[in-house]
């Protein structure tokens, strides 16, 4: 069945290394989301994209985050120089916008999500 | 910008017990309201939604009202099960007609189902 894929699941590093987190959205979205889960902040919206073209990311740390979709079934999520403080669970989303569509609000879907820790 | 407040931060009920859940959200601006249930390593998935035109929505044991001019939503779970047990997530949107736009989420309710 169609999901929202992503990688690692998992990542371990030291502070000062690059993170690449890749998300691979539900065939046939053109709606790619990043959120940061953390037990402090909960879930915050980081950037989103709409047609491979960003929309807002306004909730991310420019000088250290960077967030592209090179195309259509990869989105991708860099930080450089990663700090402690980024340790979270990264969560992708997709989804799907008509704006000829009237008084439809289409469903989010969340992928597993990447666990990072910054050492 | 928007902001969502979610109470309780977390709950326990009996099982076959109703558990309710309360948000609030400030812009008046938002028309959708959708909830989200997260299970342990998973990401959040969606149980319920509701839209500003509407002021309640059933789904089998979940229920979800909205209340515009107070600006809360509240989501009802009856006869409560172990699976329910899981982080409930409220969240609000000012989401345009067919589309997919930016949640705001509330800080989560962890809801505990005792057998």
């Amino acid at each position: 069945d169609a999901r929202v894929t992503q990688t690692p699941r998992h990542k371990v590093t030291e502070m000062g290394q690059e993170v690449t987190m890749r998300c691979q959205p539900i065939l046939g979205h053109n709606t790619v989301f990043w959120y940061r889960q953390t037990m402090m902040q909960g879930l915050e919206l980081l950037a989103y994209f709409r047609n491979r073209a960003p929309l807002d990311d306004s909730g991310m740390p420019k000088d250290r985050f960077s967030a592209e979709m090179p195309d259509a079934t990869l989105a991708t999520l860099k930080i450089q120089p990663s700090e402690p403080r980024d340790s979270a669970v990264y969560f992708c989303a997709s989804g799907w916008a008509n704006n000829a569509q009237v008084n439809s609000y289409n469903e989010q879907f969340f992928g597993p999500g990447t666990r990072l820790t910054v050492l | 910008g928007e902001n969502v407040e979610q109470h309780p931060s977390t709950l326990s009920v009996q099982e076959g017990d109703s558990a309710v859940i309360k948000c609030t959200y400030s812009d008046s601006a938002s028309n959708y309201f959708p909830w989200y249930k997260q299970e342990l390593g998973k990401g959040p998935q969606l149980i319920i939604d509701i839209r500003s035109n509407v002021g309640e929505k059933k789904d089998q044991r979940i229920a979800v009202t909205l209340n515009k001019t107070a600006k809360h939503f509240s989501l009802h779970i009856t006869e409560t099960q172990p699976e329910d047990s899981a982080v409930y997530f409220c969240a609000a949107s000012m989401g345009q007609p067919g589309g997919s736009e930016k949640l705001v989420f509330g800080k989560g309710t962890k809801l505990t189902v005792n057998p």
